[in-house]
């Protein structure tokens, strides 16, 4: 069974820095694009960014360019998002979640349980 | 950038089915998913690619996609299936994954 684990959050004041990492396992990573999308309390579902299954091709949503930077270990297989210039906004639960395929544009298949971030001094 | 547009809420009796829509530019174009999210739990992706299941999910779940709307219908409505749905695309012109704001489904 797929298992994603979220880890990272916690509190942040404005302006500083976090790194998220999802640990990935029972399946093949690299095969994989893969997701972080978010959600403030509350709120609906928010895509923060995607990275292909080689790493090569990654988009992030236009509140975090810029700010946010997805990446992947497949040697750990695990994915991360450095967030940086941290904003009130950006508080909420993260998610990541295995796309069904290879293509960005797949949804998500299997998401993880969320790590939460609260930027606030 | 593109929009979806979900109603806030919807309710239905046991039994009862429930649609739930998804409104975007000629959004036939798309292939759209839908999610649901129980409260304090992680989103669940209930239909992929217009109309298709993944392995797991009851057929009283469906999904079809014409013109400016895409619709997932929910048959024979139980009291699991109130949660929140979201509808989702990805934007190729744009390269970004698109949410719409979510459906409170309510099973009265």
């Amino acid at each position: 069974q797929v298992h994603l684990v979220e880890s990272g959050g916690g509190v942040v004041q404005p302006g500083g820095s976090l790194r998220l990492s999802c640990a990935a396992s029972e399946f093949t990573f690299s095969n994989y694009a893969l997701h972080w999308v978010r959600q403030a309390p509350g709120k609906g579902l928010e895509w923060v960014a995607v990275i292909s299954y080689d790493g090569t091709k990654k988009y992030h949503a236009d509140s975090v360019k810029g700010r946010f930077t997805i990446s992947r270990d497949s040697s750990k297989n695990t994915l991360y998002v450095q967030m940086n210039s941290l904003k009130p906004e950006d508080s909420a639960v993260y998610y990541c979640a295995k796309a069904q395929g290879d293509y960005v544009g797949s949804p998500g298949d299997y998401w993880g349980q969320g790590t939460l971030v609260t930027v606030s001094s | 950038s593109y929009v979806l547009t979900q109603p806030p809420s919807v309710s239905v009796a046991p039994g009862q089915t429930a649609r739930i829509t998804c409104g975007g530019d000629d959004i036939r174009t798309k292939g759209v998913h839908w999610y649901r999210q129980r409260p304090g739990q992680a989103p669940v992706l209930v239909v992929y690619d217009d109309t298709d299941r993944p392995s797991g999910i009851p057929e009283r779940f469906s999904g079809s996609n014409s013109g400016n709307t895409a619709t997932l219908t929910i048959s024979r409505v139980e009291a699991g299936d109130e949660a929140d749905y979201y509808c989702q695309v990805w934007d190729s012109r744009s390269d970004h994954v698109v949410f719409g704001g979510g459906t409170k489904v309510t099973v009265l």
